[in-house]
């Protein structure tokens, strides 16, 4: 069965940074996008990031450009965002998302992790 | 970046009806549009992938169409498990965007 489990969140002052990462298991991880989805308490769902199969392509929403970083380390099947320069409106569930594709870009979401929580406080 | 707008914003059926959903993509999108399903507390359900194609394992009550900037989402009768957001995706160019939401009540 598929699964991603998140990990990572927590409360952080404005400005601080995170580290959060996803570990797949249930299917071939090098062979699928992935991206991170967040939803900020009561609001709809944004793409942050996402990143091909191969870790060579990566994309950023415009939000958080030049401060979140995405990776992969396909040997461990695991997904990395590390979130610096955080303010209030990051505050948010994260989801660690499956792309249907190899790439990041044109295909769907269909395996959704848990999420895990940031909140952004002083 | 491609802005989508789904309308409406919220809407009360009931069971049996036929609900429609429309996203507007503010640019071509070709048939890049994906449809997600959420109740509280749930993570998202890929419904529609490609404007049309139903994602494996849902329900055959759904579909949907639409191709260029203008799309929509069918319910062809709803059902009390139907209950929840419904949001419209974009996945021809980075950044991939969402639209609002449209929420739904029986």
């Amino acid at each position: 069965e598929v699964h991603l489990v998140e990990s990572g969140g927590g409360v952080v002052r404005p400005g601080g940074s995170l580290r959060l990462s996803c570990v797949a298991s249930g299917f071939t991880f090098d062979d699928y996008g992935m991206a991170w989805v967040r939803q900020g308490p009561g609001k709809g769902l944004e793409w942050v990031c996402g990143i091909h199969g191969d870790g060579d392509a990566t994309a950023y929403a415009d939000s958080v450009r030049g401060r979140f970083t995405i990776s992969r380390d396909n040997a461990k099947n695991s997904l990395y965002m590390q979130m610096n320069s955080l303010t209030a409106e990051d505050t948010a569930l994260y989801y660690c998302a499956k792309s249907t594709g190899r790439s990041c870009t044109y295909y769907g979401v269909d395996v959704w992790g848990p999420g895990t929580t940031v909140t952004v406080s002083s | 970046d491609i802005q989508m707008t789904q309308s409406p914003s919220s809407l009360s059926a009931s069971v049996g009806d036929r609900v429609t959903i429309t996203c507007r993509a503010s640019q071509n999108i070709n048939n890049y549009l994906n449809w997600y399903h959420q109740t509280p507390g749930k993570v998202p359900d890929l419904l529609i992938y490609a404007a049309s194609t139903v994602q494996s394992g849902v329900s055959s009550g759904f579909s949907g169409s639409g191709s260029g900037t203008d799309f929509t989402l069918t319910i062809s009768s709803l059902q009390p498990e139907h209950f929840g957001t419904y949001y419209c995706q974009q996945t021809y160019s980075t950044p991939l965007t969402f639209g609002g939401g449209t929420k739904v009540e029986i």
